[in-house]
């Protein structure tokens, strides 16, 4: 009940094209979603996040869709670049962060 | 205003040794968590102190230990190593008080050899 998983494993995407990342989990006490970004020899650093009373957060080209009916949440790089390439984290949080596996995104130029 | 700071950086050591890392979180920041990072188990949750007091454990053995300081400051000690335990060890800081927002420092790079 504590996972959370991440899918896909790694994606390619062609520069200015959408990456899309999916993340569903099983409890319902999580109650924030924030999704992080590491590059390698870095720590994951804090995107964007949402909480469950919001379907739809947009930071930037960075945006959460969230439904919670489903259990589900993903996060979508509008314009992709070059430089987004990297390893991104969905997480939850309930009393600590439980981390998806993690998807290796690379925007080919 | 400055991050999560964590040393060392990379830290080589023998089986059965000890190892101790340490953490300064942000400033004003009163919660510390700990990580482990590693290709096959991804990103583990060790421990969270608030205010000088572990509030959360996750499930790794006791040979794995922390403490928070007055200034917010910890550390993570680990015990008897084992060749499994070579990972990356990341900190985590946060407000406390019911806020969730996480910042990371860059860890610290633990080889047993």
């Amino acid at each position: 009940q504590q996972q959370v998983k991440q899918s896909p494993q790694s994606l390619i995407v062609q520069k200015g094209g959408i990456s899309i990342i999916n993340c569903a989990y099983e409890n319902t006490a999580f109650d924030y979603f924030p999704w992080y970004q590491q590059f390698p020899g870095k720590g994951p650093a804090l995107l964007i996040a949402i909480r469950p009373d919001v379907s739809e957060k947009k930071e930037g080209r960075f945006t959460i869709s969230f439904n919670k009916s489903a259990k589900q949440f993903s996060l979508h790089i509008m314009d992709s670049q070059p430089g987004d390439s990297a390893t991104y984290f969905c997480a939850a949080y309930g009393n600590k962060l439980v981390f998806g596996a993690g998807t290796i995104l690379r925007v080919k130029s | 205003k400055a991050g999560v700071t964590q040393t060392p950086r990379y830290l080589i050591k023998t089986r059965g040794q000890q190892v101790t890392l340490s953490c300064s979180p942000i400033s004003g920041h009163r919660s510390v968590s700990w990580y482990q990072q590693t290709p096959g188990q991804g990103l583990q949750f060790l421990f969270e102190y608030f205010s000088e007091t572990q509030r959360n454990k996750g499930n790794f053995p006791g040979r794995f230990s922390g403490r928070q300081f007055s200034n917010s400051r910890s550390e993570m000690n680990v015990s008897t190593l084992e060749l499994g335990d070579s990972a990356l060890y990341l900190c985590a800081s946060s407000p406390g008080g019911g806020v969730t927002e996480a910042f990371f420092g860059q860890g610290t790079r633990l080889t047993v050899v």
